[in-house]
């Protein structure tokens, strides 16, 4: 079964404009992590974030937010005024194992494309 | 300093021969992963060592992948022999102790032909 759903395979946006990628997560864990990472078309996976599962403050780190409900299992980023750089895969990731941590469980990602 | 080094970035072979893909972590990271990622699929964990140890192999898909980290420095994964479903991108990534954070190396893109 699908742990990390990213229904989104794609959105196209203009440069300035707000874009939310959208991340369902599936779990039967109280303790639990979540991620987010940038694919830029170099290849590598750039971290972005960590939420342990017992932290549901949100987050503001520049033009990126995310915002993380339990209630709802999910765990959302929102790209504020977006940009042409900000053109990547996004992926959401899960991880129930404190002792392997780095083991992720991924979503299928969001390709996000931005025009001038 | 320096990032996750993967080589070759591209690899194309046929059917039945062998491949090996090597992967320098970050100098310090004791812990290493490889993931793979194949058309139109999730990326998946494969497996996870601790400097030489292997922590968790559990996504390994069968015995004709072999994952080795002697003294504890970089990884080689090899596929012997290779099938045509072995094709996909290859990642490794590393980190230190529980710090949260992964470091991804660009990917070894395998072909199978």
């Amino acid at each position: 079964a699908q742990k990390v759903t990213q229904a989104q395979t794609e959105i196209s946006v203009v440069e300035k404009e707000d874009v939310t990628l959208d991340c369902v997560y599936e779990t039967r864990d109280t303790t639990y992590y979540l991620f987010w990472y940038k694919q830029p078309p170099s290849g590598e996976l750039v971290f972005l974030i960590r939420r342990n599962s017992f932290d549901e403050q949100n987050e503001i780190s520049g033009r990126y937010s995310w915002n993380f409900q339990k209630s709802t299992s999910s765990f959302n980023f929102t790209i504020t005024a977006s940009q042409v750089v900000d053109s990547a895969v996004y992926f959401c990731a899960l991880s129930e194992e404190f002792d392997s941590w780095g083991k992720l469980q991924f979503g299928a990602g969001t390709q996000v494309v931005v025009t001038p | 300093e320096a990032g996750v080094t993967q080589f070759p970035s591209h690899s194309v072979i046929e059917k039945g021969q062998t491949v090996t893909l090597r992967c320098d972590p970050i100098s310090g990271h004791d812990n290493l992963y490889w993931y793979r990622r194949v058309m139109g699929k999730e990326i998946k964990f494969l497996l996870h060592f601790v400097k030489e140890s292997k922590q968790d192999e559990s996504g390994m898909p069968n015995n004709r992948f072999l994952a080795e980290r002697t003294g504890g420095t970089y990884s080689t994964l090899k596929v012997q022999p290779a099938e045509l479903e072995d094709s996909g991108v290859y990642f490794c990534a590393s980190s230190q102790a529980f710090t949260g954070r992964l470091f991804f190396g660009s990917g070894t893109q395998l072909s199978v032909l």
